[in-house]
């Protein structure tokens, strides 16, 4: 399968603890974007890399987020000490970075709750 | 900056009926225009974009949209609903370029009636 993966697709944790997600993105996309969903919402950008550096972060994005992409292949999102206003459809895209690739790719997202 | 906004939260129509969801833009540089789609507990999947040219642009399962540059407008349209055409649907935008983040609208869940 050569689409976006993303590991794992459900998470139940207890408030409080941290969680960590994966996305592999398609091979050879050097750009990789983390999206999150609320429920009735449209999907609100968190962050993108561009190779391993992480070019821009939103708001949404607490200090309680952090994400990498260390050898600009795969990236990790993690959320220390969850909350209740976490839970939410987190969704990982890629692309190429060109003006001639505009469409990004997304997996079929993690869907995280906290109890 | 570029925003969306999408109008009906929720639309239904009658099997075999026009589907038309509709979507306003809002963009500072020339935008490249997107419509996903999402089934329930899945990722999005793209429909058609508008990057340049030809305003009418054309997308997967019989579905196309129609760029209006004096209306800012980027709706969505299907001559005949499919009851396979429940879901959920995304405008979106970003920048001209293949190097800006997309924004998305709010959705408008489609229901089918048979």
């Amino acid at each position: 399968d050569t689409g976006v993966s993303q590991n794992p697709r459900h998470k139940i944790t207890k408030r409080g603890q941290n969680v960590t997600f994966r996305c592999d993105p398609i091979s050879e996309h050097n750009r990789l974007y983390w999206y999150r969903q609320t429920l009735g919402q449209g999907p609100e950008f968190l962050t993108y890399f561009q190779n391993e550096a992480q070019l821009e972060k939103s708001r949404l994005l607490s200090d309680r987020f952090s994400a990498e992409r260390p050898k600009g292949s795969f990236s990790t999102l993690e959320i220390q000490r969850t909350e209740q206003g976490d839970s939410a459809m987190y969704l990982c895209a890629s692309k190429l970075s060109s003006s001639m690739n505009t469409e990004a790719f997304f997996g079929q997202g993690t869907r995280l709750t906290v109890v | 900056a570029q925003s969306v906004t999408q109008l009906g939260s929720h639309v239904s129509v009658s099997e075999g009926a026009l589907v038309l969801l509709r979507c306003n833009y809002s963009s500072s540089v020339p935008p490249y225009l997107f419509w996903y789609v999402q089934y329930p507990n899945q990722g999005l999947q793209l429909l058609l974009k508008y990057t340049t040219g030809a305003t009418l642009v054309k997308g997967i399962n019989g579905f196309e949209a129609e760029f209006k540059k004096s209306e800012t407008s980027f709706h969505l349209t299907k001559p005949s609903a499919h009851m396979s055409d429940a879901a959920e649907y995304f405008c979106a935008v970003s920048g001209a370029g293949g190097y800006q983040k997309v924004t998305f609208g709010t959705g408008t869940k489609l229901q089918v009636i048979p």
